[in-house]
């Protein structure tokens, strides 16, 4: 049962580099999403996906990209990584009707920036 | 404005009391309701989910939801040291869409 699939699990970037953050689910929920999780704090919705080729902002996307060409997949890009970006990225997904069921989330990963 | 808010703790509890972890929100259209658990360095995993007024329970965890109070609480029962972890409060639905916002959580400690 793999779930939610996120790779890497931890990488260090120079500042300016830029990365895909890959995750794909095999669960066929058309919702996915992207959130960041600093220290001691909850999670920040960065990105969501309501379905293949819909995507919209969530609460702290500045610096982020995202795409959803098919329902399994929602990479997340950063373009040119800034310190501030340090921090746990976690992918989860749900069903199409938030009512009744839950997010589902990967293993995250632990991304700093130098 | 949309806030899920928690205490942040710490919370310890001597093993084998009630636990009680408390969250607010601030859309009285919210739908949905959850508690995860997250071990450091582990990502969250649900506990419950609650949708309607009342209480639900699943073997030592109890949800509570007061809609009116825009309310939502989680109880321990019987803590156990592996009890010991993060809880996150989070909200779907209403002004939240379908989106999950996650309160900042509170850190819960089961001292032996």
């Amino acid at each position: 049962n793999a779930g939610v699939t996120q790779t890497p699990k931890f990488r260090i970037l120079k500042i300016g580099q830029s990365m895909t953050l890959q995750c794909a689910q095999d669960m066929n929920h058309n919702y996915m999403y992207w959130y960041r999780q600093d220290p001691g704090m909850g999670l920040k919705l960065i990105y969501y996906s309501v379905g293949a080729g819909i995507t919209d902002k969530g609460e702290v996307p500045n610096g982020y990209n995202v795409s959803r060409s098919t329902t399994e997949d929602f990479p997340l890009r950063l373009e040119l990584a800034a310190p501030s970006q340090t921090s746990v990225y976690f992918c989860a997904s749900s069903y199409s009707t938030p009512m009744n069921t839950e997010a589902f989330f990967g293993q995250g990963t632990r991304l700093t920036v130098v | 404005q949309k806030e899920v808010e928690q205490n942040s703790g710490p919370l310890s509890v001597p093993e084998g009391a009630i636990a009680s972890l408390n969250c607010t929100y601030s859309d009285r259209g919210s739908q949905s309701f959850f508690w995860y658990r997250q071990y450091s360095g582990k990502s969250p995993e649900l506990i419950m989910s609650i949708y309607s007024n009342g209480d639900k329970e699943d073997g030592r965890f109890t949800a509570q939801l007061n809609k009116a109070s825009q309310y939502v609480s989680l109880l321990i029962r019987d803590s156990q040291p592996s009890d010991s972890a993060t809880y996150l409060c989070a909200v779907n639905g209403g002004m939240f869409g379908n989106q999950f916002y996650f309160g900042t959580g509170t850190s819960l400690t089961v001292i032996p």
